[in-house]
């Protein structure tokens, strides 16, 4: 079982280029979410799904998009890459139903981005 | 809106100790709360999901306590041994439907050998 995928795992991108990062879960769970982790700050909701078609806003979704056509998919898309996109981005799923599981959270190994 | 706070930001013990780290949160309206390990440079492992009903959650030498009226969750390592030096992350939901979790900014533990 492989859980949640994530891919690339580094990449540089220079400012103005654009990238899509990549998330696959394999859990039918179907809650997905991005997160960035900046240096002393604590991660950061950019945007989540809570199924298929469905894709709403977190805390800092400026200058990224997302769409979840599957319940596997969840890409991030950056349009215009800028120095400020500089982080570590985690992908995450969530199981939402009964039980001692319920909500609990899986995440990916991440993807490290760096723009120059 | 929901704030995680945990305390120490850095600690750092001898092996074989016996420790506590703290996390505390503003709303107590919670529905679950979750610890993750976070290795340096890879991805967040869950050790331990407690919903709000629950006072505690153990797995093997660790054991997550909930306190949700006075805002408080402890995880407590029996016996620490160098590989469970990582950064430990706090993190809530704060109910069922589509909020997400809010994370701590997390404690950074080294068990010195």
């Amino acid at each position: 079982n492989a859980g949640v995928t994530q891919t690339p795992k580094f990449r540089i991108l220079k400012i103005g280029q654009s990238m899509t990062l990549q998330c696959t879960q394999d859990m039918n769970h179907n809650y997905m979410y991005w997160y960035r982790q900046d240096p002393g700050m604590g991660l950061k909701l950019i945007y989540y799904s809570v199924g298929a078609g469905i894709t709403d806003k977190g805390e800092v979704p400026n200058g990224y998009n997302v769409s979840r056509s599957t319940t596997e998919d969840f890409p991030l898309r950056l349009e215009l890459a800028a120095p400020s996109q500089t982080s570590v981005y985690f992908c995450a799923s969530s199981y939402t139903g009964t039980g001692a599981g319920n909500y609990g959270y899986t995440f990916g190994s991440g993807t490290r981005l760096t723009v120059v | 809106k929901q704030e995680v706070t945990q305390i120490p930001a850095a600690l750092s013990v001898p092996e074989g100790e016996n420790l506590v780290l703290n996390c505390s949160f503003t709303d107590s309206a919670i529905y679950n709360l979750q610890w993750f390990r976070q290795d340096p440079g890879k991805g967040l492992t869950s050790l331990l999901l407690i919903q709000s009903s629950q006072r505690e959650q153990t797995s093997g030498r660790l054991n997550a306590s909930l306190d949700k009226s006075s805002g408080r969750s402890t995880l407590y390592i029996a016996a620490s041994q160098p590989g469970d030096s990582a950064t430990y992350l706090c993190a809530v939901k704060l109910n069922s439907g589509n909020t997400p979790l809010v994370f701590g900014k997390g404690t950074r533990l080294s068990v010195i050998a």
